[in-house]
């Protein structure tokens, strides 16, 4: 199992980058980190993965270390529809199927 | 394309009532899977659909079970409701039984008294 920590909040200023750090000391070499975001009660949305390239779309850019270890993710210009709950996902179940997810991060955006 | 959609939205259930929801994953997906979220417990994991057969299970109790139709549509239903069941349940989909990322839809709230 990669064992994952997560800060459990953070605040940015609007316009300002958002970095959200993720701890997985343990990954698999074939583990994908995957990110999601959940804006309250609602279903958690697809944002970003990689595998051991830095990745960058419409949304977001992931780096993640050459080790493995850990990954970053980064809103560029944070806005006030930012605020949410992001995840780190690089665990799977034990059928290697399914997310596991931790706590995540607690992002304000705040004006 | 259409989003995954989940029916009903909200649901308010009394004890030892079961109760059914449904979802329809993206078109052309044919894997999905439920979860439950509850403050407590936070996001887990309950079964996973593909092909009309359940490929994976969680840990819960017997009571929550699901099926999928041949139109991928998926079905889960929770016998017997005790408090502890109230939570958000979320469906998710995916193209393929391995392919990893999963899209969720919007959620069903139940809450039971």
């Amino acid at each position: 199992d990669a064992k994952t920590t997560q800060p459990p909040s953070m605040d940015c200023a609007e316009g300002r980058a958002a970095n959200l750090p993720c701890n997985h000391s343990t990954i698999s070499g074939n583990e994908y980190v995957y990110w999601y975001r959940q804006i309250h009660s609602q279903g958690p949305q697809y944002i970003i993965h990689g595998l051991k390239n830095n990745e960058t779309n419409e949304m977001a850019s992931l780096i993640i270390t050459e080790d493995r270890k850990s990954s970053t993710l980064i809103l560029p210009h944070a806005t006030l529809r930012d605020t949410a709950v992001y995840y780190c996902i690089p665990e799977r179940d034990n059928y290697g199927q399914n997310f596991v997810f931790g706590p995540g991060t607690r992002l304000s955006v705040l004006p | 394309k259409a989003g995954v959609t989940q029916t009903p939205r909200y649901l308010i259930k009394t004890r030892g009532q079961q109760v059914t929801l449904s979802c329809s994953p993206i078109s052309g997906h044919r894997s999905v899977s439920w979860y439950q979220q509850t403050p407590g417990q936070g996001l887990q994991f309950l079964f996973e659909y593909f092909s009309e057969t359940q490929r994976n299970k969680g840990n819960f109790p017997g009571r929550f079970s699901g099926r999928q139709f041949s139109n991928s549509r998926s079905e889960m239903n929770v016998s017997t409701l005790e408090l502890g069941d109230s939570a958000l349940y979320l469906c998710a989909s995916r193209s393929e039984l391995g392919a990893d990322t999963q899209y969720f839809g919007p959620g069903t709230r139940l809450t039971v008294l």
